[in-house]
């Protein structure tokens, strides 16, 4: 089972900042990881596939990068409403697997 | 536009059983996957299962495996997921989503989900 580790928990910023999240995995994902934002009483968002493609209609401000077992989701500026849970995502290999998640607080 | 729509959550004994189901529109149902993913209260996201676009191939998690069957049925555009021997540990929020590929790829769409309760 491929094991993704996020980090931080809990990152605490303003608007208008950048923020930098972290996903470290067990073994390489051959890019096969997406990045979802998740809303209080909401269902997960698809932000980010095949770790550096925008999904259809996610503003420029969110990029992804990495490769292998290191993968990031950035924000260049946040806005208001990017306060919010990150999670990653393998589809690498069966078991699929989410990381623990990145709270993103003002 | 897609649309997931779950149904069949509610509140269930230990031991019992509860069958969801997961209605799909606005794109051609047999060409893409589905899975499951839960989340338990106030906590992350949990794979389940998924189903290849034919039906053909399934794939559960450990934590599930010998207890939850998934299924669909492709002439209703309906996925379904059997779930047997619930536990309080099986209590989360169930989404129904849409993979990107007919057996592979992230999850595009998701729906509002269903609340599974299951009390001891």
């Amino acid at each position: 089972e491929i094991v993704l580790t996020q980090s931080p928990a809990t990152l605490s910023l303003s608007p208008g900042e950048r923020a930098t999240l972290s996903c470290r995995a067990s073994q390489s994902l051959n890019n096969y990881l997406a990045w979802y934002q998740q809303k209080p009483g909401q269902a997960p968002r698809l932000l980010i596939h095949d770790a550096s493609n925008r999904a259809t209609g996610i503003p420029a401000r969110f990029s992804g990068s990495g490769s292998g077992t290191d993968l990031t989701l950035t924000i260049s500026s946040l806005e208001p409403e990017d306060f919010a849970v990150y999670y990653c995502q393998q589809s690498n290999s069966w078991p699929l697997t989410f990381g623990g998640g990145t709270k993103v607080e003002i | 536009e897609v649309q997931l729509l779950e149904s069949g959550g509610g509140l269930v004994q230990s031991g019992g059983s509860l069958r969801l189901s997961c209605a799909a529109s606005g794109f051609t149902f047999i060409s893409y996957a589905l899975s499951w993913v839960r989340q338990a209260p106030g906590k992350g996201l949990e794979w389940v299962s998924a189903i290849s676009g034919s039906g053909s191939s399934t794939y559960y998690a450990d934590s599930v495996k010998g207890r939850f069957t998934m299924s669909r049925d492709n002439s209703k555009d309906t996925v379904y997921l059997q779930m047997n021997s619930l536990g309080v540990e099986d209590t989360a929020i169930y989404y129904c989503a849409k993979r990107s590929g007919s057996n592979e790829g992230h999850f595009d769409s998701w729906g509002q989900g269903t609340l599974v309760t299951v009390s001891s």
